[in-house]
């Protein structure tokens, strides 16, 4: 069975560019979830869908981000535009119940 | 306010000798408790999690942990390290009444030599 895919695994921009991520959770979790870990400190949450709605979003540090998960298949987290502070490592989780998550390999943003 | 502490950034451990990686936390309830490991160039792995019962949890690759409610820790424990658990280790928690959001700790890199 597939895992969680993210892709670009890295992507270096501009600040003030724009950069979309996506996420393809493992094939029938309803959950999934936004992560990310900057500058070395903890992995902060982002946000949760269950199935294509926003279940709680009270992560997300600005309106600068926004997510979407049409048809409660594979997901995208958009950064525009994005700023030097938003460098880091974002993760996607998916997950059956929301007990368990699997995690995905990350994606390694770098804001110049 | 809720937090998940893992005091140590990193633990240097001789190949071989029993292997110790701290995390207390301080969420209300009685939180479900989880720990992963990264690798480099990899996502984060499940090793482990708490959820009621035994407070001595088994888990992936040798690794074991022990929730102690009194000290309110999960310290993640291997009685014999390898070269091989080298990796950056992550606990977190997740409140019962939430939908899975986890809360993690900044992570403690261990760092196993032969």
């Amino acid at each position: 069975e597939a895992g969680v895919t993210q892709f670009p695994s890295h992507s270096v921009i501009e600040k003030g560019q724009t950069v979309t991520l996506r996420c393809d959770p493992i094939s029938g979790h309803d959950n999934l979830y936004w992560y990310r870990r900057v500058m070395g400190k903890e992995i902060k949450f982002l946000l949760h869908f269950v199935k294509e709605s926003k279940q709680d979003e009270s992560g997300m540090p600005n309106n600068r981000f926004l997510a979407e998960r049409t048809g409660g298949t594979y997901s995208t987290l958009k950064v525009q535009p994005a700023e030097l502070e938003d460098s880091g490592v974002y993760f996607c989780a998916s997950s059956p119940s929301g007990r368990e998550q699997f995690f995905g390999p990350g994606t390694r943003l770098t804001v110049l | 306010a809720q937090s998940v502490a893992q005091p140590e950034d990193q633990v240097n451990v001789a190949e071989g000798n029993p292997l110790t990686v701290k995390c207390t936390y301080s969420v209300s309830g009685n939180p479900y408790l989880f720990w992963y490991v990264q690798y480099p160039n990899r996502g984060l792995q499940f090793l482990l999690k708490y959820i009621t019962g035994d407070n001595l949890v088994k888990g992936s690759y040798g690794f074991e942990a022990e929730f102690n409610k009194s000290q309110t820790s999960f310290h993640l424990k291997k009685p014999s390290a390898l070269v091989s658990d080298s990796a950056l280790y992550f606990c977190a928690v997740r409140r019962t009444d939430s939908w899975g959001k986890l809360q993690f700790g900044a992570g403690t890199q261990v760092v196993v030599t032969p």
